[in-house]
């Protein structure tokens, strides 16, 4: 049963425009959120983490919302570039000394960005 | 640095062969995984080892051996090919425990016929 769902599976955005990424977890006890980013032919890069104690993390264009109470958070992307392209993984995990390397990854958003 | 290097790029194995995928990593990480990515499912971890000689089970274990005799290798056994096991594996390194962001390897793709 997966735990961690990006329910959608594609997303088309204009240059210049948000993209907002949706992922939704069902374990309550995790307590660390990722996303990656994937080109073809090339393994995840890491994108941006946030911690169960914060609500909101920014790192230049991208922003990442934790609502906790709903198990939901969510990827912005502003403004969307075309090298933005790319699928896009959520993970978690719970912070533990045994849980290290015990990602549990979404299935991944395919973004388009078109001109 | 290369990074988290995997050799081969692609394979191809018949129902029943052996096979080992190569991982290396030169940044002196301690801890270093392997996932499977299938369409649909996202990444699923099959082993990690938070150091040398010391490996665990992740969440799809069965088929696969690993070891771990050096810092720098993590290889990964396939002992009886099965089309299921066709996918594109990724292996992974961070450097510490407190560290949940790991580098990723460019993937092999396998297929099992």
């Amino acid at each position: 049963d997966q735990q961690v769902k990006q329910n959608s599976p594609s997303l088309s955005v204009q240059e210049g425009r948000i993209s907002i990424l949706n992922c939704d977890y069902t374990n309550s006890m995790f307590d660390y959120f990722l996303w990656y980013k994937k080109y073809p032919a090339e393994g995840p890069t890491f994108l941006i983490s946030i911690s169960s104690i914060k609500d909101k993390n920014e790192d230049g264009r991208f922003t990442v919302f934790l609502n906790k109470s709903a198990k939901h958070l969510s990827l912005h992307i502003v403004p969307s570039q075309p090298g933005d392209s790319a699928v896009y993984f959520c993970a978690a995990s719970v912070r533990t000394t045994d849980s290290w390397g015990k990602l549990q990854f979404g299935a991944g958003t395919q973004v388009v960005v078109t001109p | 640095n290369a990074g988290v290097t995997q050799t081969p790029k692609f394979q191809v194995l018949k129902t029943g062969q052996s096979m080992t995928l190569q991982c290396a990593q030169d940044m002196n990480h301690e801890y270093m995984s392997w996932y499977r990515q299938d369409p649909g499912m996202g990444l699923r971890l099959i082993h990690y080892s938070v150091g040398a000689g010391i490996t665990d089970q992740g969440e799809v274990p069965n088929g696969y051996n690993v070891s771990r005799s050096t810092t720098e290798d993590f290889p990964l056994r396939l002992l009886s090919a099965a089309p299921s096991q066709t996918s594109v594996y990724f292996c992974a390194s961070s450097y510490s425990q407190e560290t949940y962001e790991q580098y990723f390897g460019p993937g092999t793709r396998l297929t099992v016929t």
